[in-house]
């Protein structure tokens, strides 16, 4: 079974700095898909970024890049200039790359930004 | 990205009661999805429905507590029955187009049962 774990329950870090989220995962698959979803206090669930496990190119969406590392089956997301609207919950995600590939959420980690 | 769009939004419901969560997405999906975010939790998938087929529950979730329609590709309703305080949580809906694109998410119903 697949697993998805954000060891970093809450954290909090100053506008403009960067900050890093990690995530593992545990998969016997070869492909499959990561994401990074960010709720913020209206709950709404915004995709961040997606990853294909295929792909060695670590993904970038403007201020938002990961570091996907495959062996390691690690996939850390990396904000930088951290502004006041990054403020929320983001959750690592897992999915398989086949029909049937439903989403596999971590825990999440609360990411707090101070002005 | 498809827009999807929930009601209601919020609702209080006394416990014993049944309450139908609508689910409708401006582009037709193939593939429809519906959670269960439980309060300061992660996200659980509760089943996926799929136009024209019965919904599939994951573990711990049954048709008889959460039944699920699916009458076309725009839309889907889940509804919790006879409902208990346990049942109290943010349930969203979810949709992907076909395997392998982004799954979007509904602006979720949040549900408090007394």
């Amino acid at each position: 079974a697949q697993t998805v774990t954000q060891s970093q329950p809450e954290m909090s870090v100053q506008e403009a700095e960067t900050v890093t989220l990690s995530c593992t995962y545990d998969t016997s698959e070869n492909n499959y898909y990561l994401f990074w979803y960010k709720q913020p206090p209206s709950r709404q669930m915004i995709l961040v970024i997606r990853q294909e496990a295929y792909k060695q190119q670590n993904a970038t969406e403007n201020r938002f890049s990961v570091n996907f590392q495959k062996a390691a089956k690690s996939f850390s997301l990396k904000i930088s200039d951290s502004q006041l609207g990054d403020t929320a919950m983001y959750f690592c995600a897992f999915s398989r790359m086949n029909r049937d590939d439903k989403i596999i959420f971590g825990k999440g980690t609360r990411l707090h930004i101070l002005p | 990205s498809a827009v999807i769009s929930q009601k209601p939004s919020r609702d209080i419901c006394q416990r014993g009661t049944s309450l139908t969560i609508q689910c409708q997405v401006d582009s037709q999906v193939t593939m429809m999805f519906w959670y269960r975010q439980q309060p300061g939790q992660s996200l659980t998938l509760i089943a996926t429905a799929n136009q024209g087929s019965e919904a599939t529950y994951e573990s711990g979730f049954v048709i008889d507590k959460f039944p699920i329609s699916r009458p076309n590709l725009t839309f889907s309703t889940l509804t919790v029955s006879n409902m208990s305080p346990e049942d109290s949580s943010i349930y969203l809906c979810s949709t992907r187009q076909s395997e392998g694109e982004t799954q979007y998410f509904g602006p979720g119903t949040r549900l408090l049962v007394l």
